[in-house]
């Protein structure tokens, strides 16, 4: 399977616990998306990279969550000392540098307890 | 602030009749229009977009700028139509790709 993959598909957590998800996107798209998406509503932007910098982050991005893409390949996020607030499908994205086509990833299921 | 409105949550239309799942949008740019679709166990998909003008799989959305409206339309329904959609809007100048969704209509084709 050549798509983007996420892992793992789900994640059971207490509060308080640390968690972290990989994406890995499709091999030569440049650009990386992290999206959440919560029960009912649409996927909402939360931050994205080109290559390893990140250009953009979400309001949604609290200093609870941190996202990297060390060699501008796979990418990971990061959320400490989770809340049941953060329960939610975290969904990872990638495209080609000057193409608006988003490819998505399975999404990582988080539930927070 | 840019903001996509979808009004339906739920949409049930019988086979072989028309479908239309209504999308309105607010940006202050450029906007690029975009259908994604998520079918059953599976992930989300683009189904088109508003350059391209193309008909994909029967569906077809015209931009309109003067109503701000990118409406998904169908002739005939079929049952594997049955999804759900978002419309969703990105910016079309560099660095401003990223994509704001709709909340979605689940549309439900009746045999």
């Amino acid at each position: 399977d050549t798509g983007v993959s996420q892992d793992p598909r789900h994640k059971i957590t207490k509060r308080g616990q640390n968690v972290t998800f990989r994406c890995d996107p499709i091999s030569e798209h440049n650009r990386l998306y992290w999206y959440r998406q919560t029960l009912g509503q649409g996927p909402e932007f939360l931050t994205y990279f080109q290559n390893e910098a990140q250009l953009e982050k979400s309001r949604l991005l609290s200093d609870r969550f941190s996202a990297e893409r060390p060699k501008g390949s796979f990418s990971t996020l990061e959320i400490q000392r989770t809340e049941q607030g953060d329960s939610a499908m975290y969904l990872c994205a990638s495209s080609l540098r000057g193409s608006n086509e988003q490819f998505f990833g399975p999404g990582t299921r988080l539930t927070v307890l | 602030a840019q903001r996509v409105t979808q009004p339906e949550k739920l949409l049930s239309v019988f086979k072989g009749a028309p479908v239309e799942l209504k999308c309105n949008y607010s940006y202050s740019g450029s906007p690029e229009l975009f259908w994604y679709v998520q079918y059953s166990r599976q992930r989300l998909q683009l189904l088109l977009r508003h350059i391209s003008r193309e008909s994909i799989k029967g569906f077809t959305a015209d931009l309109n700028k003067g109503e701000t409206s990118f409406h998904l339309k169908k002739p005939f329904a079929q049952e594997e139509d049955s999804a759900m959609y978002y419309c969703a809007l990105s910016g079309a100048n560099f660095g401003n790709e990223k994509l704001t969704f709709g909340t979605g209509t689940r549309l439900t084709i009746i045999p």
